[in-house]
């Protein structure tokens, strides 16, 4: 079984909607990352937690909000989605200087 | 802020070495790390420095200069599927989040 999942793979919505995309981890880290990837700009750096009470904004927070349920899940939600927020997100977790990342969700706002 | 800078693309042939070079602004950090991903899939770690010079493992080796703002990925023995993204990435303050380069697409050829 994989380490980090992310649910759904795959999502269609339309603009004005919302969405969650969760991820979940069995490895045991406390800290837990979203980012997103866009052609030609790497991955950028969404939301962060080091555990259940502490949650950090990266560099492109604006339209995203986060829940960490618990160690091991780590959501992200677009409350209300927009096409530019139409990318592939990666949830990843990490215990030192290595992360591991989810398989990613691949997210088209119309 | 911090950025990197990386070649956008690089070509090279089958049983070949291969190095990519990652150069870098920012205020601080604590080490430099490489990941590969393959079209569609996961960033997956392939080496980290801490510290100063050359991290060898197995094909794989990365190097830093904190002095000169450099590091690099030395790929040795190239094989077809190691046709792939390369990207470098800097380990912040943030809860050791990743800020990433735009990544190197490696092509090999036969």
């Amino acid at each position: 079984d994989a380490d980090v999942t992310q649910t759904p793979r795959n999502r269609i919505t339309k603009t004005g909607k919302r969405i969650m995309l969760e991820c979940s981890q069995t490895k045991g880290h406390d800290r837990m990352y979203w980012y997103r990837q866009d052609p030609g700009l790497g991955l950028r750096l969404i939301y962060y937690s080091f555990d259940v009470k502490d949650i950090n904004k990266g560099e492109i927070s604006d339209g995203y909000s986060v829940s960490r349920q618990a160690q091991a899940k780590f959501s992200l939600s677009l409350e209300s989605a927009i096409p530019n927020q139409t990318a592939l997100y990666f949830c990843a977790t990490s215990r030192g200087g290595e992360q591991y990342f989810g398989p990613g969700t691949r997210l088209t706002v119309t | 802020g911090q950025s990197l800078e990386q070649p956008s693309e690089v070509t090279a042939v089958e049983g070949a070495i291969v190095q990519i070079n990652c150069t870098y602004q920012t205020s601080g950090f604590y080490g430099l790390s490489w990941y590969q991903q393959h079209d569609g899939g996961a960033p997956t770690f392939l080496s980290y420095n801490a510290l100063d010079g050359l991290e060898e493992t197995g094909r794989f080796s990365s190097f830093l200069s904190r002095s000169d703002s450099y590091g690099y990925l030395l790929l040795q023995e190239l094989q077809m599927k190691d046709s792939a993204s390369y990207f470098c990435a800097l380990g912040t303050g943030a809860g050791y989040a990743l800020n990433f380069g735009k990544g190197t697409s490696l092509l090999v050829t036969p």
